[in-house]
Formats: C-alpha cells, sequence, structure tokens
C-alpha cells in the first residue's frame, strides 16, 4: 500500500544553520507532496508544497526539491530560527486518490539559539 | 475569514460510551477530510467527503466508527462502543475541490478524545 518513510525522526541544529528533512514514497503514480508543520498542541499547518511537474519550489527561507526517479522529496530550511522549532509533517497524495493524504511519521525540529 | 473549527476542543468518556464529534469545514469548502493523529504520529487518513457522500471511507478502523454530512457541509464522526485504543486527537480538513487535482488541506484544531 501508500507508505511515506520521513528521515531523520529528530533533528537538532544551531540557530542560522539549515536543515534538511527528506521523505521517500512508494508510488510512481503519487502528485501531490506538501509540507505541514505542527506546533505542540496546535494544528497542522501547510507551509509549502510541490506538484509533481516542477522538481524544485523556494517560498523565502522554506524550499522544497522533488526527484520524481527516486521518488523522494525533500524540505529545506535556510538560517533558522528558534521559532522554526516544530514537529514537521511531509505527505503525499496518492494519484489514485481523490485527495486523502498520506503522511510521514513527522520530525521534531529543535533550533538552539 | 474563519478557518475550519471542531467542537468539543476536548472530550473524556467512559468505555464502551456513543461520542460524536462535529466538523465545521471553511465555508464553500466541497471536500472534508477525517483524519486521527496518535501521540508521536503523523494524522491517519479516515474518511473523505465530497460534498454530502462519502467518496473514500477506506481508513475508518472498523463498524464502530461512522460519519456523516448531510447538507454538505457540517460533518459529524460518530464512534460507538468506543475503546481505550480509540483516544487521539481526531483532525478534520477541509479542502475547495478535489477534482482534477490535490487542493490544499486546512485543519481544525482538533478534538482530543480521552476514552477512560
Amino acid at each position: 500500500g501508500e507508505n511515506v518513510e520521513q528521515h531523520p525522526s529528530t533533528l537538532s541544529v544551531q540557530e542560522g544553520d539549515s536543515a534538511v528533512i527528506k521523505c521517500t514514497y512508494s508510488d510512481s503514480a503519487s502528485n501531490y507532496f506538501p509540507w505541514y508543520k505542527q506546533e505542540l498542541g496546535k494544528r497542522p499547518q501547510l507551509i509549502i508544497d510541490i506538484r509533481s511537474n516542477v522538481g524544485e519550489k523556494k517560498d523565502q527561507r522554506i524550499a522544497v526539491t522533488l526527484n520524481k526517479t527516486a521518488k523522494h522529496f525533500s524540505l529545506h530550511i535556510t538560517e533558522t530560527q528558534p521559532e522554526d522549532s516544530a514537529v514537521y509533517f511531509c505527505a503525499e497524495v496518492y494519484g489514485g486518490s481523490q485527495g486523502n493524504l498520506i503522511f510521514g511519521k513527522g520530525t521534531k525540529l529543535s533550533v538552539k539559539p | 475569514g474563519a478557518g475550519v473549527s471542531q467542537t468539543p476542543s476536548n472530550k473524556v468518556t467512559e468505555k464502551g460510551k456513543y461520542v460524536e464529534l462535529r466538523c465545521d469545514p471553511i465555508s464553500g469548502h466541497t471536500a472534508l477530510y477525517w483524519y486521527r493523529q496518535s501521540l508521536g504520529q503523523g494524522p491517519e487518513f479516515l474518511i473523505y467527503f465530497q460534498g454530502t457522500g462519502a467518496a473514500d471511507d477506506s481508513g475508518l478502523p472498523n463498524d464502530r466508527f461512522f460519519a456523516v454530512r448531510p447538507e454538505g457541509s457540517v460533518s459529524t464522526l460518530k464512534i460507538q462502543r468506543t475503546e481505550r485504543g480509540d483516544s487521539a486527537v481526531y483532525l478534520c480538513a477541509s479542502s475547495l475541490s478535489s477534482y482534477g487535482g490535490a487542493d490544499t488541506q486546512y485543519f481544525g484544531p482538533g478534538t482530543r478524545l480521552t476514552v477512560l
């Protein structure tokens, strides 16, 4: 069935450093890949997404890259700040579904001042 | 405008009881999703509505779980004979439409269900 592997499960960086989180998926029909940020006790919030017809997308300090051949996509956060500390989830929409998201297990990012 | 809202924010019940969880999607969003999130895990898909009909209920764990969306807006997730393993945060999300490809899903704050 559909599966999303996310690594690492925890990531600690110094303020100002970059952070990279990677996800792999199993189904080549997958066509939409969002990233959500979830602070403790709060709702998941979309921070960036990418569709299968592009390889990279950037929004200020956040970027996502997609490698369809290798079936993996990555989140890149540059110039990290303490407020970036949260759990980040990658997800995919299986190409044959009508929109339900399949999530990775999450990465707990800690940015130390 | 108003985002997705869910009530109650917290629900504590006893094993074997019946519970209803409510979701109010963003106005005009035709697609509505229910997910369940256990501690330390990513949200897990339960059921998806397009309008009033359940387009995909393949994520419901068993027949104790049921959801409705009678007028194509508010949805209610119903759990019968609750078990301790049902304890989790139940998240609702809505999107403009699922036709022609995935739209951004906006999540509600969730209902934390605790079954004693």
